[in-house]
Order: C-alpha cells, then sequence, then structure tokens
C-alpha cells in the first residue's frame, strides 16, 4: 500500500522559534496533500490542503502567516510553524492522495504524526 | 453541508466477542465513498475499510465488515472475534465523488477487554 512518512516524529522547542515539518509520499506521487492537527481525544481537524505548485488553500480560523505551507513536489509538503508559542503544542498529521498512480484515489495515506511541544 | 457523527465516544468489548461501532452521515450527493480509519496508541492513522457508495455490496475485511444503509445515511462498523490490538480510536470518514476534503467523524474509543 502507499506509504507516507512524516520527520520529525518528535520535537520539542523554545517559544518563538520556528519548525519545519516535512511530509513525503514514499512510493507514489501526490498532487495533494492535507495537513491536520489533533488535540487529544479528538478528531483530525483539517488545517490546510497542500497542493503541488501552487498555493495552499488554509481552512477558516488557520493563520497562513503562522502555518507556512510548501508543496515543491510531488512526493514533498512541509508545514512551518513559525514563531511557535505553547497553544502551537500539538499532534499534526499529513495526508496524502494517490491522484496519478494506479491506488485507490479517494483514499487518503496518513503519515505517522509529528508531535509538537513548545516549550 | 455534510457531517459525519458517531454518537458512541467509548465502547468496550471482551476480546473474541463481536462489536459494532455506528456512523452516520449527511450529504446531498449520490456518489461518494466512505471509510473507517484506526487510530492505535501509536497515533498512527490506518486505513481499515472502504466503501463506495454506489455499491449496494457491504465491504468486507476479514474479521472487519461495514452494514452500509445508503437511505439512512448510516456506516456502521463490525469487527468481530475482537482482539487486544483492536484496541484504539476508530474514525469514520466520508468524501464525495467530486470532492477533496475528508470529513471525520468525532471518534470512538474501543478498548478490547482480556
Amino acid at each position: 500500500g502507499a506509504v507516507v512518512s512524516q520527520h520529525p516524529s518528535w520535537v520539542i522547542c523554545k517559544s518563538g522559534t520556528s519548525v519545519k515539518i516535512e511530509c513525503r509520499s514514499l512510493d507514489f506521487q501526490a498532487t495533494t496533500m492535507f495537513w491536520y492537527r489533533q488535540f487529544p481525544k479528538q478528531s483530525l481537524m483539517l488545517m490546510a490542503t497542500s497542493n503541488e505548485g501552487s498555493k495552499a488553500t488554509y481552512e477558516q480560523g488557520v493563520e497562513k502567516d503562522k502555518f507556512l505551507i510548501n508543496h515543491a513536489s510531488l512526493t514533498l509538503s512541509t508545514l512551518t510553524v513559525t514563531s511557535a508559542h505553547p497553544e502551537d503544542s500539538s499532534f499534526y498529521i499529513c495526508s496524502a492522495r494517490d491522484l496519478i498512480g494506479t491506488g485507490v484515489q479517494e483514499t487518503q495515506y496518513f503519515g505517522p504524526g509529528t508531535r509538537l511541544l513548545v516549550l | 453541508a455534510q457531517t459525519v457523527t458517531q454518537s458512541q465516544p467509548e465502547m468496550s468489548v471482551q476480546e473474541a466477542e463481536t462489536v459494532t461501532l455506528s456512523c452516520t452521515y449527511d450529504t446531498s450527493e449520490s456518489n461518494y465513498y466512505l471509510f473507517w480509519y484506526k487510530q492505535p496508541p501509536s497515533r498512527q492513522m490506518i486505513l481499515v475499510i472502504r466503501q463506495e457508495a454506489y455499491k449496494q455490496q457491504n465491504a468486507t475485511e476479514n474479521r472487519f465488515s461495514v452494514n452500509f444503509q445508503k437511505a439512512a445515511k448510516s456506516f456502521s462498523l463490525k469487527i468481530s472475534d475482537s482482539q487486544l490490538g483492536d484496541t484504539a480510536m476508530y474514525f469514520c470518514a466520508f468524501i464525495e465523488n467530486t470532492g477533496n476534503q475528508f470529513y471525520f467523524g468525532t471518534g470512538t474509543s474501543l478498548t478490547v477487554i482480556p
């Protein structure tokens, strides 16, 4: 099946610093990737849709200047949390759809997630 | 607006028994896809089962099967012969045939008791 990786899996940073999270589709090309945020014992909240070669589409209430998304290739999307603060501490998950290959196009394949702790 | 509702925040089942997790959804579309994802303590989201709305036959994957009732907009997940490794959060999800966004339910926390 399609595999999506995320790096790093864990990050602890000081308040005010920026953190970059990478999301890679390992065995398929993903024109579209998605970034979610998940609080403990809650569902996934879509933050933005990342489109290869174009600007990301952000959900209402998500600050695009705070959460910078870059999707420069068909296998890589990055989320940068700028000037992170303790309230940004959360679990961030990316997903991708295999819209080009022979995989099931409607299915989203998820990365393992990144735990961010801002001190 | 599309919504997905999981009315059971927590459930438990004895090992080797059968449990059913419920999910209802709301859409005006006729073509869409439904999914059950599992999120174990590792928090990796794992696809459990997938159903196309145009197919009347209920999807099955080994011990996992669904009861898809299109008219009622219901999509329940049945887990047979429950195993300890089935302990996880289970999310029901929905996407329109022409859409790009997944809609997730709030999740059901399932605990399998030895």
